[in-house]
């Protein structure tokens, strides 16, 4: 059974920095490239960053871009999110989730999520 | 980016109904368009992707239609259960862009 497990979330103040992981099972990791998707209270879904299986192509949100930094560990079956100048609108729910990696690609699994407050 | 823009916001529906949300995207995107169900306090749950082609173990009221910029989701006969929020998201390009998402509410 796949599994996603996501950790490291709390409450933060504005500007410090937090490492979000996310431990897979069930399946081969390093098949796969894998993305996280935050979605702040009451409101939609919104993609922040992705990373290949090899870690050879990442790409991340504008709204991230140059505070966030992905990660993994394909010997832990492990993702990573290192966020960095933290502010009050990155509070959200923050899922790992697997891209199919193949065809139309979308995603497959999700993470239970893990919540990440920034407030003073 | 692309952006992706879903209508209508919300809606009201009883128990078998059609109900039919669109998505628009500011760009072609071939059929690189999924659509996800989210239910309160759950993670989103794949519904459609390509467009059209079903996810394994989604019923067969679901279906999904459209390439370019526009796409629909159609529910044949609304049952309690689907209920939720709906989001379609595009993949054409590598940032990942998803709609403002539909609320389907009962009426």
């Amino acid at each position: 059974e796949v599994q996603l497990v996501d950790s490291g979330g709390g409450l933060v103040q504005p500007g410090r920095s937090l490492r979000l992981s996310c431990v897979a099972s069930g399946f081969t990791f390093d098949d796969y490239a894998m993305h996280w998707v935050r979605q702040a209270p009451g409101k939609g879904l919104e993609w922040v960053s992705s990373i290949s299986w090899n870690s050879g192509t990442i790409d991340y949100a504008d709204s991230v871009k140059a505070r966030f930094t992905i990660s993994r560990d394909n010997a832990k079956s492990s993702l990573f999110l290192q966020m960095n100048g933290l502010r009050t609108e990155d509070t959200a729910l923050y899922y790992c989730v697997r891209d199919n990696g193949q065809g139309i690609r979308h995603i497959d699994y999700w993470g239970q999520g893990t919540l990440v407050t920034v407030s003073s | 980016d692309i952006q992706m823009t879903q209508s209508p916001s919300s809606l009201s529906a009883s128990v078998g109904d059609r109900v039919t949300i669109t998505c628009r995207a500011s760009q072609s995107i071939a059929s690189y368009l999924n659509w996800y169900q989210q239910k309160p306090g759950k993670a989103p749950n794949l519904l459609i992707y390509g467009a059209s082609s079903l996810q394994s173990g989604v019923p067969s009221r679901f279906s999904g239609s459209g390439s370019g910029t526009v796409f629909t989701l159609t529910i044949s006969s609304l049952q309690p259960e689907d209920f939720a929020t709906y989001y379609c998201q595009q993949s054409y390009r590598t940032r990942w862009t998803f709609g403002q998402g539909t609320k389907v509410e009962i009426k």
